[in-house]
Formats: structure tokens, C-alpha cells, sequence
């Protein structure tokens, strides 16, 4: 299994609303990521856990809220958000050794975001 | 944050072979990677180079100069499926941070 699957595909909420991204991989990496990506332009990363922790945040605001249940699943919450927020956002995984990424990402085919 | 650059569109014929660019800042830089992402789509990986030189993998290749910060991904045999955006990436550091460029779109043409 090389997948990385990623639900829902499609999502549109409000700005009051609460709602969240999901992912999952049962290739036994260890690092996942959350990238955003906006039409025409490259995914930019946000999060990035290694072993389960959170090694990296981009200084993405507080209403993106990320949470590694455990080594297989990674969630996005999302609250607040604005319509710019609208957007893919595309989960990864990748194998890691001491926390240094050691080979490719494996995507996920993403979850395109509308806030209305 | 680290510079990355490629050109950002380029048009090639069909079974030609093209060419497409990719500097980086070398300071804290382990690797680089290629994606292809067509439209849509997720980005899907073409190759990784680590060592100065050149990767064959099929109609691709990927090339790579530490010492210029350089590297260049080669297309042979073009198909009119390979019309997509191809991303460089590098990474930097030592904790799994994978910076893109801003991808190059490819427009392979009869």
C-alpha cells in the first residue's frame, strides 16, 4: 500500500464553522505533512511531524489546528478561517531516520478547501 | 526562506527533448527533488539526487551541481501526457523540510 489517502475531497465551509482535514498512510512513515497550495503556485508547507511530534509550524495562524493521533493518521482542524484560506491542502508522508527526511514524499491527492 | 527558482512555463514539441532549469541557495541544502503535478492532481515524484551528477530513470533524468546550486531535469521522447507543472524541491536542514519552487509549466505540442 503506497497511498496516502486524504478525506474529504471537496469541503466548503463558513467562517464560524469548525470542521477538519483527514489523512492517513499505512506505509510505516514516520513524518507527515500538511502543505497548502493555491491555484497556479507550488504547495507551501505548514506543518511538518516527525515521530509523531510536531517538529515544524511555518507560523501558520491559529485557526489551522494540527493533531498526530498516532504514526499512521494526521489531522488538520480548521476554525475561523477566512475565504483566502481557501485552497488545496495536501497531506505527505515520507520515511525518516532522527528526523531528517531520508527519501520522497508520497502525496496525497488533497483536499480542496472553499470558505464562504 | 530558501530561493528557488525555475522558469515558469515552457512549450516543447512532441518528441523532442526539453530541458528545464532549477538554482537554489546551497547554504543548509541536502538534496533536491523533482515532482510532476498535473492539474488537479497531487504531485507525484520523478527524483531525488543527493550527489553531484545525473540520475536516469527512463525518458527522465535529473542533473545536479552542489558546488552551483544547480540542477536540471531532462525530458526525452516528449509525449503530450508529459504537459504538466514541474515543481523542483529542496531540502534543507536537518528536519524533513521540503521547500518548493514555483514550478514550471510544460506545454508539450503536436
Amino acid at each position: 500500500d503506497t497511498e496516502v489517502t486524504q478525506t474529504p475531497k471537496h469541503l466548503v465551509m463558513g467562517m464560524t464553522n469548525k470542521k477538519s482535514l483527514k489523512c492517513e498512510q499505512h506505509m510505516g512513515h514516520r513524518a507527515m505533512y500538511w502543505y497548502k497550495q493555491k491555484a497556479k503556485k507550488p504547495p507551501e508547507l505548514m506543518f511538518v511531524y516527525s515521530y509523531e511530534k510536531l517538529s515544524i509550524n511555518e507560523s501558520v495562524p491559529s485557526r489551522f489546528s494540527p493533531e498526530c493521533p498516532n504514526s499512521s493518521l494526521l489531522n488538520l482542524h480548521l476554525h475561523a478561517l477566512q475565504p483566502e484560506d481557501s485552497a488545496l491542502y495536501l497531506c505527505a508522508s515520507s520515511q525518516t531516520a532522527s528526523g531528517v527526511n531520508t527519501g520522497e514524499l508520497f502525496f496525497g491527492e488533497g483536499s480542496r478547501l472553499t470558505v464562504l | 526562506g530558501q530561493n528557488i527558482d525555475q522558469p515558469t512555463e515552457m512549450t516543447a514539441t512532441e518528441g523532442a527533448i526539453v530541458q528545464i532549469n532549477c538554482t537554489y541557495q546551497t547554504s543548509g541544502f541536502n538534496g533536491l527533488f523533482w515532482y510532476q503535478q498535473h492539474a488537479g492532481e497531487a504531485p507525484t515524484f520523478l527524483s531525488y539526487n543527493v550527489l553531484d551528477g545525473l540520475e536516469e530513470k527512463g525518458r527522465f533524468s535529473s542533473f545536479l551541481s552542489r558546488s552551483k546550486g544547480y540542477s536540471y531535469l531532462l525530458l526525452k521522447e516528449l509525449q503530450m501526457k508529459d504537459s504538466a507543472s514541474y515543481l523542483c524541491a529542496g531540502e534543507f536542514g536537518g528536519g524533513n523540510k521540503l521547500t518548493f519552487g514555483t514550478g514550471t509549466q510544460l506545454k508539450v505540442e503536436l
